[in-house]
C-alpha cells in the first residue's frame, strides 16, 4: 500500500519560532509537493520538487523554504512562524513518468501559530 | 491558463439520494482529470481519474466521464450513504512535464443525512 507520512498531525508553535514539517513517501516518487489548505481558499501550492536538491516555487512561497536532501523526504520550513501561517499543510508525491500524474497525499499537519 | 470550476456547496442530501457535483475545466490540449475526496481530518485521496476524452472513471459507486466537447467531468453517484460525507475536489493535470502543477477546484462539501 502506497504511503505518504507527515511528522505531526497537530502542531502548536509560537510566533517567531522556526518550524519544520517533515514528509516521507515510500513509493520512490520523483515529485513531491507542499500545499496549504484554508477554508474558502482551497489548496494552494507552496513549493514542489522534482528531484533531490531541486525545488520550484509554487503560488505562495513567501515565508517558506524547503529542503530535499533525499528522494523520499521533503521538508517544509517556516523560518519565523507568524499567525497568518496557521493552516492545514498537506504533502503529496507523484511519479515523474506517468500517463496521468496523480498525486498521493499525506494525512496533513494542522499547524496553529499563537 | 488552466483552471477548474466546480459547484462549491455545501450540498446536503438524504441517504440514498442521487448525487451530481458539476465540474468544468479550461485547459489546452488533453489534460488528465481527477476527483479527490477528503474525509474529515484527513488528507486527500484519489477517488477516480480519466486520462482521455470519453474515458469513464469509476470507484466506490462514483462515476465521472471525461467530456471534451463540454469540457466537463461531473461526479455522480446513484445512491449516497452517510459515509460519503466529505469534501470532493475536481482537479486536472495539464499536458507537459510531470511537474506541471495539478490544478484543484475549490472543493464541494457534501453532507449526507440519515
Amino acid at each position: 500500500d502506497v504511503k505518504v507520512t507527515q511528522s505531526s498531525r497537530y502542531l502548536v508553535k509560537r510566533t517567531g519560532e522556526k518550524v519544520f514539517l517533515e514528509c516521507v513517501q515510500d513509493m520512490d516518487h520523483e515529485n513531491m509537493f507542499w500545499y496549504r489548505q484554508d477554508p474558502g481558499l482551497g489548496l494552494r501550492l507552496i513549493y514542489f520538487s522534482y528531484d533531490v536538491k531541486m525545488k520550484e516555487k509554487g503560488d505562495i512561497p513567501e515565508g517558506y523554504s524547503v529542503s530535499r536532501e533525499k528522494k523520499e523526504r521533503f521538508s517544509l520550513i517556516l523560518e519565523s512562524a507568524s499567525t497568518n501561517q496557521t493552516s492545514m499543510y498537506l504533502c503529496a508525491s507523484s511519479l515523474l513518468d506517468s500517463n496521468s500524474y496523480e498525486q498521493y497525499f499525506g494525512p496533513g499537519t494542522r499547524l496553529t501559530v499563537t | 491558463g488552466n483552471s477548474v470550476t466546480q459547484m462549491e456547496g455545501p450540498v446536503t442530501l438524504s441517504e440514498e439520494a442521487f448525487l451530481t457535483i458539476n465540474c468544468t475545466y479550461t485547459a489546452t490540449g488533453y489534460p488528465s482529470l481527477f476527483w479527490y475526496v477528503q474525509y474529515p481530518g484527513e488528507g486527500l485521496q484519489l477517488l477516480l481519474k480519466a486520462t482521455k476524452a470519453d474515458d469513464k472513471g469509476s470507484n466506490k459507486g462514483f462515476e465521472a466521464t471525461y467530456r471534451k466537447e463540454t469540457t466537463s467531468f461531473h461526479l455522480e453517484k446513484g445512491s449516497v450513504q452517510v459515509s460519503d460525507s466529505a469534501v470532493y475536489f475536481c482537479a486536472l493535470s495539464p499536458l507537459g512535464t510531470s511537474y506541471d502543477k495539478v490544478i484543484f477546484g475549490p472543493g464541494t462539501s457534501l453532507s449526507v443525512i440519515p
